[in-house]
């Protein structure tokens, strides 16, 4: 079955930078977009932005652009989400999630379990 | 800028009916923006529940329904559940690969 797998969670000091793994299994990695997702505690869901795996192109959300880079190694079906610059406010639920299809305006499907990042000084 | 609304919470009655939207702060909701739905628990990941307007997630029981309600996206819960109380969220595609979510709305069922 289609499985997302993250990394643990991980605790950043402001400045500092976070690498967020996503391993994909069940299906074939290429063909559906990966997107990025992130939950402040108590807050909403906000899109950061997607990947597609098969060409490496990437869009990412206005706020976000400069400050993320989503990469991808297809020879082990994993998707990075890496934020750079780390503020408190970063400090949330990150999210892989993959489309339904082969597109950029496929809806999230599947999704990680989520990582934890917490930023503190 | 875009900001897509929903209502910030709503109560149903357990096997009443329900029924959350999906806006924008500009313009009317078309299948053009593949509106979909979420449902999340605290502590869980989101679940998808509806894609494509009205394309019902596999397992997704027939009680939840998606549709356009004249100038909104809608999500409708029929025969409400106590375990169908949870936060909800709407995402639209606003063209050149670009998602916006709305705020999310807390379903109480009681």
């Amino acid at each position: 079955q289609v499985q997302l797998v993250q990394s643990g969670a991980e605790v950043k000091k402001p400045g500092a930078s976070v690498k967020v793994s996503c391993k994909a299994s069940g299906y074939t990695f290429s063909d559906y977009f990966m997107h990025w997702v992130r939950q402040a505690p108590g807050q909403g869901l906000e899109w950061m932005g997607w990947i597609n795996p098969n060409s490496g192109g990437t869009n990412y959300a206005q706020k976000f652009q400069g400050w993320v880079t989503m990469t991808r190694d297809t020879s082990i079906s994993t998707a990075y989400m890496e934020l750079s610059r780390l503020r408190s406010d970063d400090t949330a639920i990150y999210y892989c999630a993959r489309s339904y299809g082969g597109n950029s305006r496929d809806a999230f499907h599947m999704w990680g379990q989520g990582t934890m990042v917490t930023v503190s000084s | 800028q875009t900001v897509v609304t929903q209502e910030p919470a709503l109560s149903v009655s357990p096997g009443g009916t329900v029924t959350l939207t999906c806006g924008l702060n500009s313009g009317s909701v078309s299948t053009g923006y593949y509106p979909s739905w979420y449902q999340q628990t605290p502590g869980q990941a989101p679940r998808t529940l509806i894609y494509n307007t009205n394309t019902r997630s596999s397992g997704v029981p027939d009680r939840f329904s998606g549709s356009l309600l004249g100038n909104k996206a809608a999500l409708s819960i029929t025969g409400a559940q106590a375990d169908d109380e949870s936060d909800y969220y709407c995402v639209l595609y606003m063209g050149g690969g670009v998602w916006v979510f709305g705020g999310g709305t807390k379903l109480t069922v009681l």
